[in-house]
């Protein structure tokens, strides 16, 4: 299994608000502000939706918002858009010979 | 805009050697401090990270993959390459390059990724 641990999947309405969780260990998430978020949709390139917790890339929604707390970071989508329906996974730097550990993704359905 | 396309055999036979190039673009592979990685992610799986070279050359790996795996840059050219020696059916998987920042550890840039099926 991934290093990182998410939900298989979530779903919400238009114009309703998710978050994905992710959780990994002191010596990832925990010990570290390098978290990243990443948007899949199908036979696509993933592409960088928050980096270093909290911080968006230009052009990134600012319906796409980063937090962590402990072990854990969250991925939240307010005003969820049809657009919006994708696979979601997370990155963090870990401490020791791998240093770049992945989530098992979580699929977003808009309802 | 920077982009990275994989190219390479879409089959691969079990004990052969997988190598893929990625081509970038829109920037040079030599300037700036970035890491030029791999990572893949098997049919229903989670993405595994491969390894990365930095712009200087110097290289990590996956330690469950180290011994099998080599990648190298080729500024000339413009890309960076991995082959991957002693493959088998495990081995089958979407096959993406990335830009790392070094600094932030995001990757910016992915290419599409390329399917790598290891069968006889």
């Amino acid at each position: 299994q991934s290093a990182l641990t998410q939900p298989a999947s979530v779903s919400g309405s238009p114009g309703q608000s998710i978050t994905i969780s992710c959780t990994g260990t002191s010596s990832d998430i925990g010990g570290y502000n390098y978290v990243s978020w990443y948007q899949q949709h199908p036979d696509k390139a993933p592409k960088l939706m928050i980096y270093d917790v909290s911080n968006r890339p230009s052009g990134v929604s600012d319906r796409f918002s980063g937090s962590k707390s402990g072990d854990t970071a969250s991925l939240t989508i307010s005003g969820l858009q049809p657009e919006d329906e994708a696979d979601y996974f997370c990155s963090s730097y870990r401490t020791g010979s791998t240093p770049v550990v992945f989530g098992g993704g979580t699929k977003l359905t808009v309802l | 805009q920077v982009q990275l396309q994989e190219s390479g055999p879409g089959l691969v036979e079990p004990s052969q050697t997988l190598s893929l190039t990625c081509s970038v673009s829109g920037g040079s592979i030599s300037s700036g401090s970035y890491y030029w990685s791999w990572i893949r992610q098997p049919a229903g799986k989670g993405q595994e990270w491969i390894g990365r070279i930095y712009t200087s050359g110097s290289t990590n790996y996956n330690p469950s993959l180290k011994s099998r795996v080599t990648i190298s840059l080729d500024t000339s050219t413009n890309q960076f390459s991995l082959k991957l020696s002693s493959v088998t059916a495990a081995d089958t998987a979407v096959y993406y390059c990335a830009r790392q920042v070094a600094a932030y550890l995001q990757f910016d840039y992915w290419g599409q990724g390329t399917l790598v099926t290891v069968s006889s």
